[in-house]
C-alpha cells in the first residue's frame, strides 16, 4: 500500500525557517516525482513545487528563492526546506506523488501537515 | 504561467442530477488536465487524468472530456457522497496550476 506521511509542521515566527519531511512507502520511491501542494485555511490548492526522479526541482513563483525541495532516495524521504517564512505561507502542506503514466496526475497524497506562520 | 479558470465556483444540485463543471486553460495544454475531488478535512483524490481517463476505483458516473484549452467534468447522476469541492489541474508544464475549485452542494 502506497503511503505518504508528512511531518515537521508547527507554529513559527515570520522570517524563521522550518523543514517538512515526507516519508514514503509502498512503491519504488526513486521512480516518481514528489511534489508539495499547500492549502491555506478555507482556500484552494496551490502547487508549491516538486523534485523529479532525476533530482531536478521546479517551484511556484511565490516560493522560489525561499523554499528548497530535495529527496533522499536511500531513505524514501522528500524534504521541503522553508526559509524566510511569511504570514501568507500559513497552510496545510501536502506531500504528493506524481505518476508519469497518469499524465503526471497526483495519484497519492499525504494527510498534510499544518504550518502556521505568526508572531 | 498557465492560468486555470473553473466555473462555476459553486453550485447546488439534487441527488440524481447531471452536473457539469468546466475548466479553461490560458493556453493549450493538450490533454494534460486532471480532476480532483476534495472532501472537508481530507486530502484531494484523483478522479480523472489525461482529460478523460478514469482513475482506478472511481465510479463510472464521473467522466471528463476536452482537449486543448477547454475541459469538462461531468457527474452523470449526483450521489450524496459527491458533496465535495472539485479542482482541475494542468500538468502540461511547470509550475503546475490548479483551478480555484467548484464546491458542489447537495
Amino acid at each position: 500500500e502506497v503511503q505518504l506521511v508528512e511531518s515537521g509542521g508547527g507554529l513559527v515566527q515570520p522570517g524563521r525557517s522550518l523543514r517538512l519531511s515526507c516519508s514514503a512507502s509502498g512503491f519504488t520511491f526513486r521512480d516518481n516525482a514528489i511534489g508539495w501542494v499547500r492549502q491555506a485555511p478555507g482556500k484552494g490548492l496551490e502547487w508549491v513545487g516538486f523534485v523529479d526522479y532525476g533530482g531536478t526541482t521546479e517551484y511556484a513563483a511565490s516560493v522560489k528563492g525561499r523554499f528548497t525541495i530535495s529527496r533522499d532516495d536511500s531513505k524514501s524521504i522528500a524534504y521541503l526546506q522553508m526559509n524566510r517564512l511569511k504570514n501568507e505561507d500559513t497552510a496545510l502542506y501536502f506531500c504528493a506523488r506524481e505518476e508519469a503514466g497518469l499524465f503526471e496526475g497526483i495519484d497519492y497524497w499525504g494527510q498534510g501537515t499544518l504550518v502556521t506562520v505568526s508572531s | 504561467d498557465i492560468q486555470m479558470t473553473q466555473s462555476p465556483s459553486s453550485l447546488s444540485a439534487s441527488v440524481g442530477d447531471r452536473v457539469t463543471i468546466t475548466c479553461r486553460a490560458s493556453q493549450s495544454i493538450n490533454i494534460y488536465l486532471n480532476w480532483y475531488q476534495q472532501k472537508p478535512g481530507k486530502a484531494p483524490e484523483l478522479l480523472i487524468y489525461g482529460a478523460s481517463s478514469l482513475q482506478r476505483g472511481v465510479p463510472s458516473r464521473f467522466s471528463g472530456s476536452g482537449s486543448g484549452a477547454d475541459f469538462t467534468l461531468t457527474i452523470s447522476s449526483l450521489q450524496p457522497e459527491d458533496f465535495a469541492t472539485y479542482f482541475c489541474q494542468q500538468s502540461y508544464s511547470t509550475p503546475r496550476t490548479f483551478g480555484q475549485g467548484t464546491k458542489v452542494e447537495i
